[in-house]
C-alpha cells in the first residue's frame, strides 16, 4: 500500500516552461488537495478536487491549472513558470466528512521540488 | 471557515513534557481538531484527533478545552525526533472541504 505518490520528485524548469505533477493515490479517497510550501513557510492549498471530474481553486491558485480525469489522480500543471512558482509541492487525500468519519485523516505525499530559473 | 492560531515557535528540552497550544475560538460543534506535524524535508504526517474529549494514542495525547475553543497537543516526553511544525487544523463534519493550513508551531528540542 503505497498511500500518496508524487512524480517527479525533483525537477528544474526555465522561465515559460511548462511542466505537469502527478499525484496518484491507492486509499480510495474522494478528497484530493495541492499545497505549496516556501522555505520557511507553512502550507498554502492551491487547488483541490471533491471527487473525478472536480476541481476547486484554493489560497493560492493564480498561474496553475488541475485535473482530476481519474478518481485516483490529481494533476497540477504550470502552463509557464515563473520564479515565483520555485517551491516544494504537497499533495494530500482524505475522504469526505460524514456522521461517523470526520475523523478521517488526511495522507500526504513525499513533497516535489521544483525550481524554476 | 474556522481558523487556528498558534504560537510561531516554541522550545523544549529533551525528555520533557512538550505543551503545544492552539486557538480555534470560532469552531462549530461539528468541527474536528486535527494536529499535524512535519518533520525535517518530509511530508506532514497525521498525530492525533479529536471533538470533545480528550484523546491520547501513542504519539501524543489532546486536551480539549471544555468550550473548545482552544486545545494542546501534548508531548509526554520530547525527545530529538519530534523536532518538527506542528499544524492544527479544524476539519468541519461535513460541508466545507477546503482545508487550509496556518504556519504552524516550529518546535525545537535542545539536548
Amino acid at each position: 500500500n503505497a498511500g500518496v505518490t508524487q512524480t517527479p520528485k525533483f525537477r528544474v524548469l526555465k522561465t515559460g516552461q511548462s511542466m505537469t505533477l502527478l499525484c496518484a493515490q491507492d486509499m480510495n479517497h474522494e478528497y484530493m488537495y495541492w499545497y505549496r510550501q516556501d522555505p520557511g513557510m507553512g502550507l498554502r492549498l492551491i487547488h483541490y478536487s471533491v471527487g473525478e471530474g472536480t476541481t476547486a481553486k484554493g489560497e493560492v491558485p493564480d498561474g496553475y491549472n488541475v485535473s482530476r480525469l481519474k478518481k485516483q489522480n490529481f494533476l497540477l500543471g504550470l502552463e509557464s513558470a515563473a520564479p515565483s512558482q520555485t517551491s516544494v509541492y504537497f499533495c494530500a487525500s482524505i475522504n469526505p466528512p460524514g456522521p461517523t468519519s470526520g475523523a478521517n485523516v488526511l495522507t500526504f505525499g513525499a513533497g516535489s521540488r521544483l525550481t524554476v530559473l | 471557515d474556522a481558523k487556528t492560531t498558534q504560537p510561531n515557535s516554541m522550545e523544549s528540552n529533551e525528555e520533557e513534557p512538550v505543551h503545544l497550544p492552539c486557538n480555534h475560538s470560532t469552531i462549530s460543534g461539528t468541527d474536528y481538531i486535527h494536529w499535524y506535524r512535519q518533520l525535517p524535508s518530509q511530508g506532514p504526517e497525521y498525530v492525533i484527533h479529536g471533538l470533545t474529549s480528550n484523546v491520547n494514542n501513542r504519539m501524543a495525547s489532546l486536551a480539549i478545552a471544555e468550550d473548545r475553543k482552544s486545545s494542546t497537543l501534548i508531548l509526554h516526553r520530547a525527545t530529538l525526533r519530534d523536532a518538527a511544525v506542528y499544524y492544527c487544523i479544524l476539519r468541519a463534519n461535513f460541508g466545507n472541504e477546503k482545508l487550509t493550513f496556518g504556519t504552524g508551531t516550529r518546535l525545537t528540542i535542545i539536548p
